[in-house]
């Protein structure tokens, strides 16, 4: 089973909306990822937490705020977006951090800031 | 910063081979080369990964030579649902995808 959950899969909000996209894994995997995906473009790191501590914050904006509760489930808090940070979000996990553990991604949830 | 290349768009035919290349010259020791296949709207599928020489699984074959500066995925037999975009993944610290080759499988 090499599952990730996402929810949800569309959100509208607006600008000054406070929202959450929520994602879950049960593969054991202690580390978790998010990236954002704009149109006809590769996905782009956002966040990375190791064993429930973030390890990599690539620059982003504190309109997004990351949360990992525990090691099954990654949060990402959204307050005072833009429109052009609509996209596609993506979660993803892998056993670990260090290269030659795979990344499984989830199916992502649409996000359209209004 | 390693940059990574791969063509932009590839097509073929039914039942064709496909072979998509990948130039990632300044990969690390310890690196992974990982490819992906996306669908619109869906998130990127794990397809195969490798260090060194020769992976095979039962979709796919990468292939990689002695200096690791590329990577060549092989699609063999190829059909409609093989359209898609294909990431190359340079598994490194900056987890950083490849541009993406969007594969048009044509009847």
């Amino acid at each position: 089973d090499t599952e990730v959950t996402q929810t949800p899969k569309h959100l509208v909000m607006g600008m000054t909306n406070k929202k959450s996209l929520k994602c879950e894994q049960h593969m054991g995997h202690r580390a978790m990822y998010w990236y954002k995906q704009k149109a006809k473009k590769p996905p782009e790191l956002m966040f990375v937490y190791s064993y429930e501590k973030l390890s990599i914050n690539e620059s982003v904006p504190s309109r997004f705020s990351p949360e990992c509760p525990n090691s099954s489930l990654l949060n990402l808090h959204l307050h005072a977006l833009q429109p052009e940070d609509s996209a596609l979000y993506l979660c993803a996990s892998s056993l670990g951090q260090t290269s030659g553990n795979t990344i499984y991604f989830g199916e992502g949830s649409w996000l359209t800031v209004v | 910063l390693a940059k990574t290349t791969q063509p932009i768009s590839m097509d073929s035919y039914e039942g064709q081979e496909v072979n998509i290349t990948c130039s990632h010259n300044n990969i690390a020791t310890n690196d992974y080369i990982t490819w992906y296949q996306q669908f619109p709207s869906q998130g990127p599928r794990f397809i195969i990964q490798g260090y060194k020489t020769k992976v095979t699984n039962e979709v796919a074959s990468l292939f990689i030579p002695a200096d690791r500066k590329s990577s060549t995925l092989s699609l063999p037999r190829v059909s409609l649902s093989d359209t898609a975009v294909y990431y190359c993944f340079p598994r490194g610290q900056n987890f950083v995808f490849g541009p993406g080759t969007r594969l048009s499988v044509l009847p």
